[in-house]
């Protein structure tokens, strides 16, 4: 595997459910991020982690729990979701936070909130 | 309150003319800018970028321009090429917030043969 992989590429849950976002980089990054992207709307950062620590914080709601393990893994859990979640989530890597801006994306998540 | 503006939701050139997208911004820190391309079901991928202190970047057909007392970028695809139909995102960072980039809401470009 190269790059930024994202698991699962589509996911469908209810409002009731308990379900987690993995994104793994094989790029030897330092920092991870999370955001997420509804239609018509621009892409938002959610949450921002650089050597496992989490940095920022984008005023998510607490129905979405980021966990980072390591450098090279970060997770979503999402519980009690609303149908306003649903959304593209996109993962993104990128060396560290000041050395260069590009970040690098996975396909994303595609998910889906009943 | 969007900081990143992408005007124009779609445009449309013909292949082997020169393509066109814009960007303004409002705040003044952001000091780097970039611009991604994002196929359907596909995450952005990284085109190109430029820093503030620098008015022009080319990278073979891909040129983007900054100016910066006018708080707008420019990308220049020429020639165009039905491959660049894509989904461009302006994207510009800000130091003093934790160097999270802010992203426009894109322009799909259609290059027809």
């Amino acid at each position: 595997e190269t790059g930024v992989t994202q698991t699962p590429r589509h996911l469908v849950m209810g409002m009731t459910n308990k379900k987690s976002l993995k994104c793994e980089q094989h790029l030897g990054h330092n920092a991870m991020y999370w955001y997420k992207q509804s239609a018509k709307k621009p892409l938002e950062l959610m949450f921002v982690y650089n050597f496992k620590e989490q940095t920022e914080n984008n005023s998510v709601p607490s129905r979405f729990s980021p966990e980072c393990p390591n450098s090279s893994h970060l997770f979503l859990h999402l519980h009690t979701l609303q149908p306003e979640d649903s959304a593209l989530y996109l993962c993104a890597s990128s060396q560290d936070l000041a050395g260069g801006a590009e970040q690098f994306f996975g396909p994303g998540t595609r998910l889906t909130v009943l | 309150d969007q900081q990143v503006k992408q005007n124009s939701p779609s445009l449309s050139v013909q292949e082997g003319r020169i393509s066109i997208l814009n960007c303004d911004y409002t705040n003044s820190m952001f000091d780097y800018f970039l611009w991604y391309k994002k196929y359907p079901a596909e995450g952005p991928t990284f085109l190109i970028s430029i820093s503030s202190i620098k008015d022009k970047n080319e990278d073979g057909r891909f040129t983007v321009f900054l100016n910066k007392s006018a708080k707008h970028l420019s990308l220049h695809i020429v020639p165009s090429q039905p491959g660049d139909s894509a989904v461009y995102f302006c994207a510009a960072r800000s130091t003093n917030s934790g160097y999270a980039l802010n992203f426009g809401k894109g322009t799909s470009l259609l290059v027809t043969p």
